[in-house]
């Protein structure tokens, strides 16, 4: 079975330290998706990218998060500084043409910020 | 206001037994798609089952169905004979807009947990 992968599952940091989190989507799949969960807000989109062009980051903080897809196998997400507010578990989804189609999921970066 | 409304933060259900989780909806656009999704205790998140909002049959997979009621913006799960491993958070989702050429961006409700009683 395909799967989106992400890395690292895990990762705790101090902060005021730069967070990069990867995500490798389903070959074959135009559209990537970047979610949060927290507790208190639940799941929230921040920024998808279809066909490696950005095409909503309204979600996202600019001023410290920043969003890539250096090609068709690698999507970044990076945080700069990393906040303790920011302590989240993020998401990665992919998914194929169609706007029926549903979204896959990787297992997600449990994040701590200290 | 929310897009999204799940009114039940947690069920307790006996095993065997039918369950229905309850979602509502927000929308002005004629065209979306809603979407449920399980997410375990251990984290990772399982698409469940999909409807359009063109579609003019409720969604079916195996277990899952989907009660689908435009005029009143609802679009429940239902899943029948429940396991014990259907313990889960269980989410709605919307996706709002036809786009041309993938999906976009989806928007949750803030789940439900279900426990699944023996």
């Amino acid at each position: 079975d395909a799967r989106v992968t992400q890395t690292p599952r895990h990762k705790v940091t101090e902060m005021g330290q730069e967070v990069t989190m990867r995500c490798q989507p389903i070959l074959g799949h135009n559209t990537v998706f970047w979610y949060r969960q927290t507790m208190m807000q639940g799941l929230e989109l921040l920024a998808y990218f279809r066909n490696r062009a950005p095409l909503d980051d309204s979600g996202m903080p600019k001023d410290r998060f920043s969003a890539e897809m250096p090609d068709a196998t690698l999507a970044t997400l990076k945080i700069q500084p990393s906040e303790p507010r920011d302590s989240a578990v993020y998401f990665c989804a992919s998914a194929p043409r169609g706007g029926n189609q549903p979204q896959h999921f990787g297992d997600g970066t449990r994040l701590s910020i200290l | 206001a929310q897009k999204i409304t799940q009114t039940q933060p947690g069920m307790f259900v006996q095993e065997k037994e039918a369950v229905t989780l309850d979602c509502t909806y927000d929308t002005s656009d004629p065209s979306y798609g809603l979407f449920w999704y399980k997410q375990p205790s251990s984290g990772e998140m399982i698409f469940l089952i999909y409807q359009g909002s063109y579609d003019q049959q409720n969604a079916t997979e195996g277990r899952y169905s989907l009660n689908f009621q435009k005029a009143r913006k609802s679009a429940n799960l239902v899943i029948s004979a429940s396991q014990l491993g259907d313990s889960a958070m269980y989410f709605c989702a919307m996706r709002e807009g036809r786009s041309g050429g993938g999906a976009d961006g989806l928007t949750f409700g803030k789940g439900t947990h279900l426990i699944i009683q023996p």
